[in-house]
C-alpha cells in the first residue's frame, strides 16, 4: 500500500515555464488537497477536491489549477510560474467528507520546487 | 474564517523532560483539533487529535488538551525522547462539513520541537 504518491519530488524552473505536480492515492480516498508550505507560514491550502469532476479553490489558488478526472489522481498544473511559487508543495487525502466528519489527512512526502 | 494560532514558533526541551505546544483558536463553532508531526523531508503524520466534547485525550506519551471557553488546546509530550525531535502543527476545523476544505482544517504555523541530548 503506497498511500500519497507525490512526483517529482524536486524541481528547477525558469520564471514563466509550466509545469505539473503529480499526486496519486491507492487507499480509494475521495476527498484530496494541495498545501505549500513556506518558512514561518505553516500549511496553506491551494486547491481541493471532494470527489472526481469537482474542485474548489483553497486559500492561495491563485497561479494554480487543478483537475480531477479520477478518483486516483489529483494533479497540480503551475501555469506560468513566479519566483513567489518557490515552495514545498504537498498531497494530502482523507476518507469521504461527504459523511459529514472531517477525518485523517494522510499527506505525500512532498515536492520541493525551485523558480529562478 | 478560522484563524489559529501557535506557540512557541521553537521550543528546545533536555531529553526526558516534557514539551508542551499551545495553540488558540478564533472560530467558537470549531469542534476537531487534531496535531500533526513532521519529520524532516517528511510529509506531516496525524499523532493525535480531539474533538470538543472531550477535553483530554492521552495516548502513551501524548496528550491533548481542549478548553473550549478559552479556545484553546496543547499538545503534551512527556518523557521526550531524540525521535521527538520535529515540527508540529495544530489545527482546527468545523465538522460536519468535510476534511481539510476551504472550510475545514485551517493549520497553526508549527513548532519546531528540539530535544536535547
Amino acid at each position: 500500500n503506497a498511500g500519497v504518491t507525490q512526483t517529482p519530488k524536486f524541481q528547477v524552473l525558469k520564471t514563466g515555464q509550466s509545469m505539473t505536480l503529480q499526486c496519486a492515492q491507492d487507499m480509494n480516498h475521495e476527498y484530496m488537497s494541495w498545501y505549500r508550505q513556506d518558512p514561518g507560514m505553516g500549511l496553506r491550502l491551494i486547491h481541493y477536491s471532494v470527489g472526481a469532476g469537482i474542485t474548489d479553490q483553497g486559500e492561495v489558488p491563485n497561479g494554480y489549477n487543478v483537475s480531477r478526472s479520477t478518483t486516483e489522481d489529483f494533479p497540480l498544473r503551475l501555469l506560468s510560474a513566479a519566483p513567489s511559487q518557490t515552495s514545498v508543495y504537498f498531497c494530502a487525502s482523507s476518507y469521504s467528507p461527504k459523511v459529514g466528519v472531517t477525518g485523517e489527512l494522510f499527506f505525500g512526502e512532498g515536492s520541493r520546487l525551485t523558480v529562478l | 474564517g478560522e484563524n489559529v494560532e501557535q506557540h512557541p514558533s521553537t521550543l528546545s526541551v533536555q531529553e526526558g523532560d516534557s514539551a508542551v505546544i499551545k495553540c488558540t483558536y478564533s472560530d467558537s463553532a470549531s469542534n476537531y483539533f487534531p496535531w500533526y508531526k513532521q519529520e524532516l523531508g517528511k510529509g506531516p503524520q496525524l499523532i493525535i487529535d480531539i474533538r470538543s466534547n472531550v477535553g483530554e485525550k492521552k495516548d502513551q506519551r501524548i496528550a491533548v488538551t481542549l478548553n473550549k471557553t478559552a479556545k484553546h488546546f496543547s499538545l503534551h509530550i512527556t518523557e521526550t525522547q531524540p525521535e521527538d525531535s520535529a515540527v508540529y502543527f495544530c489545527a482546527a476545523s468545523i465538522t460536519p462539513r468535510g476534511g481539510g476544505g476551504a472550510d475545514g482544517l485551517t493549520f497553526g504555523k508549527g513548532t519546531h520541537l528540539i530535544i536535547q541530548p
